[in-house]
């Protein structure tokens, strides 16, 4: 079965200094993965996914990711957070066919003045 | 278009009661999904539909029926609540399963048994 681990459930950055949020997936076949942020009260919007190709995907808001197969890992960067990036973050693998996504624990990101 | 829309967004329920959540998506997208949130559980997946008159069971379907009679709608039903079915709900849609496709969220339904 796959599985995603989000190994920081929570993570404090600076106001400009770098961001890195780590991902790792379970999964045999090739992965389907997808970063998600989620602001207090809302719902998860789409900040980048991977499928094939080119292993650094950018995304919205400044923020990109790496696949690496050799680390099944996909983490998720930013070069200098902002304010408004204070959110919770979801790593997601697509599984079981591919008509199910399957979400880690989610890594709460908070932004010091 | 207003995307994903689900009804209602609060709800108080007493043990026993049952309700339906009511998720809509303008989107014509094939699947839709069911999903609950609690604190440090991240999204567990109850249910998911593939299409029109289908359904399938997901991570955590125990208390938990669906119907998916119109293409549009996706309904959540709670038969008889229970207190460990206080969370966070959440619908979502995408056009054809997850292959490199968004899945796109609603706004949640926040419900809590008593």
């Amino acid at each position: 079965a796959q599985s995603v681990t989000q190994p920081d459930i929570h993570i404090t950055v600076s106001e400009g200094a770098s961001l890195e949020l780590r991902c790792n997936y379970s999964y045999g076949a090739t992965p389907y993965l997808f970063w998600y942020v989620q602001s207090p009260g809302q719902g998860l919007q789409l900040l980048l996914k991977y499928f094939s190709g080119d292993t650094l995907v950018q995304g919205i808001k400044g923020f990109e990711a790496e696949f690496k197969r050799s680390q099944s890992s996909f983490n998720l960067r930013k070069p200098s957070v902002h304010w408004s990036d204070a959110a919770e973050y979801f790593c997601a693998v697509g599984a079981g066919g591919y008509s199910t996504l399957t979400f880690g624990k989610g890594t709460m990101l908070l932004v010091s003045p | 278009n207003a995307g994903v829309t689900q009804t209602p967004k609060f709800r108080v329920l007493k043990t026993g009661q049952s309700m339906t959540l009511l998720c809509a998506q303008d989107m014509n997208h094939e699947y839709m999904y069911w999903y609950r949130q609690d604190p440090g559980m991240g999204l567990r997946l109850i249910h998911y539909s593939v299409g029109e008159g289908t359904t399938a069971k997901g991570e955590v379907p125990d208390g938990y029926n669906v119907s998916r009679l119109k293409k549009q709608n996706f309904l959540l039903g709670l038969e008889s609540a229970a207190p460990s079915q206080t969370s966070v709900y959440f619908c979502a849609s995408t056009p054809e399963g997850v292959r490199g496709n968004e899945q796109f969220f609603g706004p949640g339904t926040r419900l809590t048994v008593l």
